[in-house]
């Protein structure tokens, strides 16, 4: 299985901050590369996906990079509603796995 | 709106089963691949297995393989997840989710399994 190596583990930021989270796979995944954000006890949501594609209804501020095994999701300006854990996750190879997360905390 | 409904979870002693169902609305069940994601308490996200449009083609993780069985019945806009031989370390919530071309767009809001004596 590819595996998923997120860091950091947590940030700490204020509202405002630009907020950059890598993701780096144990093999090359193309560019299936998607980002999830998921808050305490709900589902995640997709962020997005193919590296850089943002998913419809998803605030321009977030955006994302990379190719290959090195990606990158950055919140431009931290919002309030931005606190919560970002994963990524490839869907090069089946099974499709996920990093261990980035937990993102009000400074 | 797009919306994924999973029930089934629940207490199950160490070698019990379970069977999830996931139902959907919103979209045209039957274009859609589909996948089961688990979440144990307090860790991350396991992709664990996926279905194609008409049902013919699974996969799934080593980690539930000859355990558990994907399905579905798009009549009825239904997917499932036919749990055996459960373990503890099957505890989880567990989700069933669209799959928008390998990358899971739609998600439900989860069903947890607890497999403990």
């Amino acid at each position: 299985d590819i595996q998923m190596t997120q860091s950091p583990s947590s940030v700490s930021a204020s509202v405002g901050d630009r907020v950059t989270i890598t993701c780096r796979a144990s093999q090359g995944v193309n560019t299936w590369l998607a980002w999830y954000q998921q808050k305490p006890g709900k589902a995640p949501k997709l962020l997005i996906y193919v590296t850089s594609i943002l998913q419809s209804g998803v605030p321009s501020r977030f955006s994302g990079s990379g190719s290959g095994t090195d990606f990158t999701l950055t919140i431009s300006s931290l919002q309030p509603e931005d606190f919560a854990t970002y994963y990524c996750q490839q869907a090069d190879s089946f099974p499709w796995t996920f990093g261990q997360g980035t937990r993102v905390e009000i400074k | 709106q797009v919306q994924l409904v999973e029930s089934g979870g629940g207490f199950v002693k160490p070698g019990g089963s379970l069977r999830l169902s996931c139902a959907a609305s919103g979209f045209t069940f039957s274009e859609y691949y589909m996948t089961w994601i688990r979440q144990a308490p307090g860790k991350g996200l396991e992709c664990i297995s996926y279905i194609s449009m008409p049902g013919t083609y699974t996969n799934y993780a080593d980690s539930v393989k000859g355990r558990f069985t994907i399905s579905r019945d798009n009549a009825k806009n239904l997917l499932y997840l036919h749990m055996n031989s459960l373990r503890v370390d099957d505890t989880a919530v567990y989700y069933c989710a669209r799959d928008g071309g390998r990358f899971n767009d739609a998600w439900g809001q989860g069903t947890l399994v607890t497999v403990s004596s």
